[in-house]
């Protein structure tokens, strides 16, 4: 079984369209994430849920909104899509006795 | 906020030579230090953790190392294989906000 997953893992999409990331966690941990993976690899995290509240909203366009509809799932819905969009999203998870577990990623191609 | 530096930016060493990463951080209240690997198209896995009432900790041919008063911690690979191929990540944590540092490249030459 996969501990985090995330779909779909390649997304190659107009600009200006709307698209969503979904992540589900099997981990039972409390805490999510979504990260952006750039082309330089830098990771920068963009938000955290704990228990589906959310805790954390880094300097993100407000055309990024997260949704947590439970503590083992928490989506990613871009709207008005651009070109610098482009990069890799990671979704993560973690307990206070664990570290991060990643997903394996959703590739973003803006066109 | 958290402020993570990480460097060299890229390492390149020969097969069997040892590989040392070094990340400051800034937030004295950050008490978990993970090192992740992440292999070309995967995902970041982590691969050893230190917390902060530790300075030392071993696990086959990595280790990592933490000073608290001067707030950094390091990454030691020893013998180092091909398969080690990768870029490393480290990161700096305190109540499951994480933030990483920008990366080591790592190459391992045969």
């Amino acid at each position: 079984d996969t501990a985090v997953s995330q779909t779909p893992k390649y997304l190659v999409t107009q600009m200006g369209n709307d698209k969503s990331i979904k992540c589900e966690q099997n981990l039972g941990h409390d805490t999510m994430y979504w990260y952006k993976q750039d082309s330089k690899k830098f990771l920068k995290i963009m938000f955290s849920y704990n228990n589906k509240e959310l805790i954390i909203n880094e300097t993100v366009p407000n055309r990024f909104s997260p949704k947590s509809p439970d503590k083992a799932h928490l989506n990613l819905h871009i709207n008005s899509l651009e070109l610098g969009d482009s990069a890799v999203y990671f979704c993560a998870s973690s307990s206070i006795r664990a570290g991060y577990t990643f997903g394996s990623g959703t590739r973003l191609t803006v066109v | 906020g958290e402020n993570v530096e990480q460097h060299p930016s890229t390492l390149s060493v020969q097969e069997g030579d040892s590989a040392v990463i070094k990340c400051t951080y800034s937030d004295s209240a950050s008490n978990y230090f993970p090192w992740y690997k992440q292999e070309l198209g995967k995902r970041p896995q982590l691969i050893i953790d230190i917390r902060s009432n530790v300075g030392e900790k071993k696990d086959q041919r990595i280790a990592v190392t933490l000073n608290k008063t001067a707030k950094h911690f390091s990454l030691h690979i020893t013998e180092t294989q091909p398969e080690d191929s990768a870029v490393y990540f480290c990161a700096g944590s305190h109540f499951n906000k994480f933030y990483f540092g920008s990366g080591t490249k790592l190459n391992v030459k045969p």
